[in-house]
């Protein structure tokens, strides 16, 4: 079945500096990806939707400046998250589908990343 | 805007026991709707998908769930829990736009007693 390959699992950070997360498919071709945050016993939240070869869609309230998404390949999205603090500190979804005209390709989720600014 | 209400944050249940977890869903046109599992520091697995046909949908480990437009509902079932069904359970409505933009629910942790 499909994948989505997420890493890294886990990074700490120091207050500050930025941090790149990436997110393949492993055997399909993703034209979009969908990053997602998720706060500690909450729900995912959308923060942006990731289109191959153009700019990323950012949902309200999320700052662009500061979650930039890149999406270079048909299998490869990357979020850097920029001159990160603790606040940022949260686990990291992303998930991807085929585009189809009925718009029924079921998303498939990576594993999260974890991270943690001190 | 759509939206998605899982009532229920927690649920117990004895091993062996069905299993209900409820769902209400708000958008305007037929719901592609969904129930995904999530483990402890895990990424999100699909259980089951409605997008139109059968109310009643059949998914992975056992799980059903069945739409009812009526009530705008996907609640998701299970005749028998096992240990290993204990995880965080979204529902999820998806708008259609040629691919899935999901909005969930707030979730419903199930902990499964011996």
């Amino acid at each position: 079945g499909a994948v989505v390959s997420q890493h890294p699992s886990r990074v700490i950070c120091k207050s500050g500096t930025s941090v790149k997360i990436e997110c393949r498919s492993l055997d399909f071709q993703a034209t979009t990806m969908f990053w997602y945050r998720q706060f500690p016993k909450q729900s995912l939240m959308l923060m942006a939707t990731s289109n191959e070869g153009s700019k990323a869609t950012y949902e309200q309230g999320v700052e662009k400046d500061k979650f930039l998404i890149n999406h270079a390949s048909l299998t490869l999205s990357t979020l850097t998250v920029t001159s990160a603090h603790p606040e940022d500190s949260s686990f990291y979804i992303c998930s991807a589908g085929k585009s189809s005209a009925r718009g029924d390709s079921p998303l498939h989720f990576g594993n999260g990343t974890r991270l943690t600014v001190t | 805007a759509q939206s998605v209400t899982q009532p229920d944050i927690h649920i117990t249940v004895s091993e062996g026991a069905s299993l209900e977890l409820r769902c209400n869903y708000s958008y305007g046109a037929t719901p592609y709707l969904f129930w995904y599992v999530q483990s402890p520091g895990q990424g999100l697995q699909l259980l089951l998908k409605y997008f139109s046909g059968d109310t009643l949908v059949q998914g992975i480990k056992g799980f059903e769930a069945e739409f009812k437009r009526s009530q705008s509902s996907f609640n998701l079932r299970k005749p028998s829990v096992h240990w290993s069904d204990a995880a965080e359970y979204f529902c999820a409505v998806g708008v259609n736009t040629g691919f899935q933009k999901l909005v969930f629910g707030t979730g419903t942790r199930l902990l499964v007693s011996p």
